[in-house]
């Protein structure tokens, strides 16, 4: 499977600044990528997919303007959170995609004080 | 519409044979993967079936039945090692632009 990275791993901040988290497929160019957010002991859910030259698409209900994406090259997306607030804490995964499926970062653990 | 039923909980013992079940209604069809995650840890791939049938990978096999719409995840000789959660997940579009759809997950404890 592919492999796919992501920066940092574990971030604490306080609230109302800003975080960025970058994602990174390493061995092929990922054309979409994808970003989720999970809560303990719950499903991933899909917050928005990430296409390289033009805007993201959003899920319903996630806020474009708090959760800005990046996806500046073949093998970079970002995700940055704004005015972080306590309740946006939670794990972030990216995710890069071939035709059959999704393989996914490490993971980004937030910790809005 | 969209939606993936699977058990929340499962148990077996160490050396023994589990079934998570895996059903689906989804607007679209592409495949079916599965997905281990350990806690603490990110989703990691473990099969993908587009055609009906069986696929094996080692100690893990995968089922699909597309009529059924139902696809099954089996793992054999099972380790404490194993004891994670398993999702299923569906594509529901072509190509590499698909968005995948999650169950909620079976959590697995595999006992000495």
């Amino acid at each position: 499977g592919a492999v796919v990275s992501q920066h940092p791993s574990r971030v604490i901040c306080k609230s109302g600044t800003s975080v960025k988290i970058e994602c990174r497929s390493l061995d092929f160019q990922a054309t979409t990528m994808f970003w989720y957010r999970q809560f303990p002991k719950q499903s991933l859910m899909l917050m928005a997919t990430s296409n390289e030259g033009s805007k993201a698409t959003y899920e319903q209900g996630v806020e474009k303007d708090k959760f800005l994406i990046n996806h500046a090259s073949l093998t970079l997306s970002t995700l940055t959170v704004t005015s972080a607030h306590p309740e946006d804490s939670s794990f972030y995964i990216c995710s890069a995609s071939d035709t059959r499926t999704q393989y996914f970062g490490p993971g980004t653990r937030l910790l809005v004080l | 519409g969209q939606s993936l039923e699977q058990p929340s909980e499962v148990t077996a013992v160490e050396g023994a044979i589990v079934q998570i079940n895996c059903t689906y209604q989804t607007s679209g069809f592409y495949g079916l993967s599965w997905y281990q995650q350990h806690d603490g840890g990110a989703p990691t791939f473990l099969s993908y079936n587009a055609l009906d049938g069986l696929e094996e990978t080692g100690r893990f096999s995968s089922f699909l039945s597309r009529s059924d719409s139902y696809g099954y995840l089996l793992l054999q000789e099972l380790q404490m090692k194993d004891s994670a959660s398993y999702f299923c997940a569906v594509r529901e579009i072509s190509g590499n632009t698909g968005k995948l759809i999650f169950g909620q997950g079976t959590t697995l404890q595999v006992k000495p």
